[in-house]
């Protein structure tokens, strides 16, 4: 159980297009989803967190107009890099909380790798 | 302010050879402590839970202990694929996740 996919696993695109990233949660249903993105050698850096029919709340120092994330079912978000730049590269990984886990474990998707060129 | 840190940053050992990984943590209103798996460009694996002092959780070769200030996760005779890095994250009273920046275990054959 507890399963998290995310779709593409890795994807390069040129400066100045847009990218979309698909989490989805597999065999629970995940009223929390959160984004991150990861440098090589380094932690976890939390991008947003996104509830399922609201608006996603950004951490300090994220640009919402650059990422955008829609969260529009309990088993579904999207995060799209609009008008990507070289230093948009990065591996993005999503993360999802089931409502039905009171520890409020995370569990993550594989991850994203997107290369910017 | 809330912080997790995570000792040693990196740990070589021999095969079989055990050992502890050490998380620290001064955080407010803590709701629980996780440990994580993660391999080279993957996300990260769920080890883990705890919720409080003294509370001890196993799997396979994998130990993960719980005081009030710091957790441990102790590896016995660990193999080759125990190779990771290995994450430990608090969860504060608005259940936020705290994440340490990682140990990054290597065991040689």
């Amino acid at each position: 159980g507890a399963v998290v996919s995310q779709h593409p696993s890795w994807v390069i695109c040129k400066s100045g297009t847009s990218v979309k990233i698909e989490c989805r949660s597999l065999d629970f249903q995940a009223t929390t989803m959160f984004w991150y993105r990861q440098f090589p050698k380094q932690s976890l850096m939390l991008m947003a967190t996104s509830n399922e029919g609201s608006k996603a709340t950004y951490e300090q120092g994220v640009e919402k107009d650059k990422f955008l994330i829609n969260h529009a079912s309990l088993t579904l978000s999207t995060l799209t890099v609009t008008s990507a730049h070289p230093e948009d590269s990065s591996f993005y990984i999503c993360s999802a909380r089931s409502q039905r886990t009171p520890s409020y474990e995370q569990y993550f998707g594989p991850g994203t790798r997107l290369t910017v060129t | 302010e809330d912080q997790v840190t995570q000792s040693p940053e990196a740990l070589r050992l021999q095969e079989g050879e055990s050992s502890s990984l050490n998380c620290s943590y001064t955080v407010s209103g803590l709701r629980g402590l996780f440990w994580y798996r993660q391999d080279p460009g993957k996300g990260p694996e769920f080890l883990f839970t705890l919720y409080s002092a003294g509370e001890e959780k196993e799997k396979e070769r994998l130990k993960a202990t719980l005081t009030k200030k710091e957790s441990f996760l102790h590896i016995t005779a660990p193999k080759p694929e125990d190779s990771a890095t290995y994450l430990c994250a608090s969860v504060d009273s608005n259940y936020q996740l705290i994440w340490g920046a990682g140990t990054k275990l290597i065991i040689k054959p």
